[in-house]
Formats: C-alpha cells, structure tokens, sequence
C-alpha cells in the first residue's frame, strides 16, 4: 500500500553540525511533499515544501531535496540549534488529488550541545 | 498567517460523556479540514476529512457515530468524541488546508493539539 518512511528513527547530532533527515515515498503519482517539526505536546509546524517539477528548494537555513528517480526526499538544517530538537515527519500527496497527506513515521531529531 | 487554533487544549472527562473540540483558521479560510490522532511516539493517523457545508469523508476503521464532525463555516471544524470510553485518550490534531502560498495546493497547517483524557 501506499507509505512513507523514514530511514533511522533517532538522529543525533552535535549543535552547529548540518543535519540531513532523509525520507522515501513509495506512490510515484505524488507530486506534492512536506516537511513539518513537531516538538513535544504540540501540533505539527510547517517547515518546507516542494513540488515534483523541482529537485531542490531552500528556506531560512533548510533545504529539501527532492529525487523522483530514487523517490527520496531529504531535510536539511544548517547549524543545527538546540531548538531543532524535534520530530521532523515528511509527507506526501499521493494520488487522487483528495487533499490528503500520507506521513511518515518521523524521525527525532536530539542536538548535542 | 496560516494560524490554526484548537480549543481546549486538553481535557479531562468521565467515561460516558461527550466532549466537543474546536478547530478554527485565524487568518484564512479553510474550505477543508482535516482531523488527526497522534498516539505516543507515533505518526499522525487520519481520522476524517471535513468540508464546509457537506459532511465530512471518514477513513476506514473510524465510527462516525462516534466522532461526530461539523464543518459550519469557513473557519471553524468541530469534532464531538461521543460518549467517551478511556480508549478515546489520545492527542487529537486538526489541521486546516491553504491555497493562498504562491498557488500550491495541498499544504496544511496545524493546529496545537488537544490531549483528551477519559477517566
């Protein structure tokens, strides 16, 4: 059926280190993806998006990478802050155009001071 | 902008009552709304797709008798969990979908979260 994954549950990294968080899709109809951080207690926040006509997009200090050939997706911090200490869920339109979005199963994200 | 709200933030109650949560756009216009449950340590499980004036799209496996949904306006959804067993505990997320960034479509923006918890 259709999923999102994610390739490590846990990353670990040491404050001002780059993090790459990584994400495969399976439906090669989605045209549509979204990275969001949770923190603890707290709704989902919008972090990043891109389209499937882009491979690379970038915000203020993050950049998705997009690979349909592969159909990967990547998140990446630049100098990672203790704030980024979160779970980070990639997610996908899928078919159908019903406004729905398939997640992943996240990954969390701990910043080493 | 894209401010979604949810009220209450939590909630306790007693096994057989209702509890009713609230899902509002503050600053735009929401024709669809999407509401979630969020079990520990877990991904977001969507429960049911809400459109303003029709009724709402339930997913497979979820008892629309007994999460009620109502979508009256443009800006806020309702969800009504129905006599309410200590099964239904759970961190409920709504969600709100925006056409307004740069014509992409599809994206959606969070509300905080309401933590029910039936005794």
């Amino acid at each position: 059926g259709e999923s999102v994954g994610l390739h490590l549950p846990t990353l670990s990294v040491q404050e001002g280190d780059n993090s790459i968080i990584n994400c495969a899709y399976s439906n090669s109809a989605s045209d549509y993806f979204i990275w969001y951080k949770q923190e603890s207690g707290k709704g989902p926040q919008f972090i990043i998006d891109i389209r499937s006509n882009m491979d690379k997009r970038q915000g203020q200090r993050v950049t998705v990478l997009l690979n349909k050939t592969v159909k990967h997706l990547s998140l990446q911090i630049a100098a990672t802050q203790p704030g980024d200490s979160a779970v980070y869920f990639c997610a996908e339109n899928g078919s159908g155009n019903t406004g729905k979005l398939i997640f992943g199963q996240g990954t969390t994200l701990q910043v080493k001071p | 902008g894209a401010v979604v709200s949810q009220h209450p933030s939590w909630v306790i109650c007693k096994s057989g009552t209702s509890v009713k949560i609230e899902c509002r756009s503050l600053d735009f216009q929401a024709t669809t709304m999407f509401w979630y449950r969020q079990f520990p340590k877990q991904s977001l499980m969507l429960m049911a797709t809400s459109n303003e004036g029709s009724k709402a799209t339930y997913e497979q496996g979820v008892e629309k008798d007994k999460f009620l949904i109502n979508h009256a306006s443009l800006t806020l959804s309702t969800l009504t969990v129905t006599s309410a067993h200590p099964e239904d505990s759970s961190f409920y997320i709504c969600s709100a979908e925006w056409f307004g960034r740069g014509g992409y479509t599809d994206t959606q923006y969070f509300g905080p979260g309401t933590r029910l918890t039936v005794l």
